[in-house]
C-alpha cells in the first residue's frame, strides 16, 4: 500500500525558514501530480501548492507565493517545501497529498495524503 | 466558502448520518469531495464527483447534491466511522474546504 509520510516540521521564530520533506513509498511517484495543503488551529484546510510530476508546472496559493519554494526528486519518491519568510499565521499541520489524476491529468481532490507534519511560528 | 453543518453530530452504531455542506456561490460542475479524518491519521478521500466513492470505501457512504448544496450520508453507522469529515469543491479556484463536521457518539 503506498504511503506518504512527512517530516521537517518544528518550532521557528517569525523570519526562519523551514525545509518539510515528503516520501512516498512504491514505485510510481514519478506520475504522481503532488500537493501541499495545511491546516491551521481552528481554521479549515488550505491548499499551499502544486508541482506536476515532472516538475514543469507549479503553483502557489497567493498566501504563500514569493515565500514559499516546492520541488521534487523522483529518484528519492520525495516532495519537498522549502518555506522562507515565515509568519505566525503560517503555523498549522502540513501535509502532502496526491492528485486523483495521473500524469496529464490533473482532478484537484486528493486521493492519498500522509499523517501531517507540525509547523509552529513564534517567537 | 463552505460552510458545514452540523459542527457536531452525536449518534449511535446503526443509526444514520447525514452531513451537509453547503457553498456560497454553486459549484461549477460535479467537482466536490468528502474526506474522512481521525485523530493522528491522514485523511481519507471519500467521495469524489459529488457521488462516486473512492477505491475501498463500503456502500454505506453516499454522497449527493448540486449547485451550493451537498450532502454526505452514512446509512448505518459503524463504530469505525466516528470521526471528522470535511467537504471540498474544487470546480473553482481557489479550492476550498469547509470546516468539519465532527461524528461522535
Amino acid at each position: 500500500e503506498v504511503q506518504l509520510v512527512e517530516s521537517g516540521g518544528a518550532l521557528v521564530q517569525p523570519g526562519g525558514s523551514l525545509r518539510l520533506s515528503c516520501e512516498a513509498s512504491g514505485s510510481s511517484f514519478n506520475t504522481y501530480n503532488m500537493n501541499w495543503l495545511r491546516h491551521a488551529p481552528g481554521k479549515g484546510l488550505e491548499w499551499v501548492s502544486y508541482i506536476s510530476p515532472s516538475s514543469s508546472t507549479i503553483y502557489y496559493a497567493e498566501s504563500v507565493k514569493g515565500r514559499f519554494t516546492i520541488s521534487r526528486d523522483n529518484a528519492k519518491n520525495s516532495l519537498y517545501l522549502q518555506m522562507d519568510s515565515l509568519r505566525d499565521e503560517d503555523t498549522a499541520i502540513y501535509y502532502c497529498a496526491r492528485d486523483g489524476g495521473y500524469g496529464d491529468f490533473v482532478f484537484w481532490y486528493f486521493a492519498l495524503w500522509g499523517r501531517g507534519t507540525l509547523v509552529t511560528v513564534s517567537s | 466558502v463552505l460552510t458545514q453543518s452540523p459542527g457536531a453530530l452525536s449518534l449511535s452504531p446503526g443509526e444514520r448520518a447525514t452531513l451537509s455542506c453547503r457553498a456560497s456561490q454553486s459549484v461549477s460542475g460535479n467537482y466536490f469531495a468528502w474526506y474522512q479524518q481521525k485523530p493522528g491519521q491522514a485523511p481519507r478521500l471519500l467521495i469524489y464527483g459529488v457521488s462516486s466513492r473512492a477505491t475501498g470505501i463500503p456502500d454505506r457512504f453516499s454522497g449527493s447534491g448540486s449547485g451550493t448544496d451537498f450532502t454526505l450520508t452514512i446509512t448505518s453507522l459503524a463504530p469505525e466511522d466516528f470521526a471528522v469529515y470535511f467537504c471540498q469543491q474544487y470546480g473553482g479556484s481557489p479550492l476550498t474546504f469547509g470546516g468539519g463536521t465532527k461524528v461522535e457518539i
